[in-house]
């Protein structure tokens, strides 16, 4: 069974621009979640999208969005990127939601320029 | 609102000797907790799980975990350390209903010395 892939595994980008990331869950899994690491805040919960619609979201600002498409592969959106942003975005996947068993993919390295 | 706190954020140990890991909860309502295990440049992956069954959790590579409601606890413990179980590892907590999210702990660095 093919685990949650994440692409690209790097990114570099500058300042002001915007970047998408994808996620594909484990086939089955109709709950995707998106969590970001930094070493200082460590790990904050961004948004979950189940069944292509946003079922919970975290506190962060609205430059930051995502969606699910019907085949549960999920994007997340930053705009206007800010050196703050640099960080380590990780998917998650699970069957019914994130509190059960998630998996998670080996997350995208972003750093803001 | 959930919380955890994670006491030590290295911990070293020798090679062969126990490892315990301390978490404790907060939460207003019994959560579930796990235990997720970081690899450098890797994601997370789920060490072992407490959902309300059996208190003693029994996971993978040999480790294990105990449910205290009284304490609010969740060390994590291995009897005896192997080099390859040097990495991050993160206590966290979810909600059984409503906002299902994990709120993670600020993680543990454990070292394991020849």
């Amino acid at each position: 069974k093919a685990g949650v892939t994440q692409t690209p595994r790097y990114l570099i980008k500058t300042r002001g621009q915007q970047v998408t990331l994808s996620c594909s869950p484990i086939s089955g899994h109709r709950s995707v979640s998106w969590y970001q690491q930094t070493p200082g805040q460590g790990l904050q919960f961004l948004f979950e999208y189940f069944s292509e619609t946003q079922r919970n979201k975290g506190n962060f600002p609205g430059r930051f969005s995502g969606r699910q498409f019907s085949n549960s592969r999920s994007e997340m959106n930053v705009s206007t990127l800010e050196l703050g942003d640099s960080a380590l975005y990780l998917c998650a996947s699970s069957l019914e939601g994130t509190n059960t068993e998630a998996f998670f993919g080996q997350g995208t390295r972003l750093t803001v320029v | 609102a959930q919380s955890v706190t994670q006491l030590g954020s290295h911990v070293s140990v020798s090679e062969g000797a126990l490892v315990l890991l301390r978490c404790n909860y907060s939460s207003s309502v019994p959560p579930y907790l796990f235990w997720y295990v970081q690899y450098p440049n890797q994601g997370l992956q789920l060490l072992l799980k407490y959902t309300s069954a059996a208190t003693l959790v029994k996971g993978i590579n040999g480790f294990e975990a105990e449910f205290k409601k009284s304490e609010t606890s969740f060390h994590l413990t291995k009897p005896s350390a192997h080099m390859s179980d040097a990495a991050e590892y993160f206590c966290a907590v979810s909600a059984k209903t409503g906002r299902r999210a994990l709120t993670f702990g600020s993680g543990t660095r454990l070292q394991v010395q020849p």
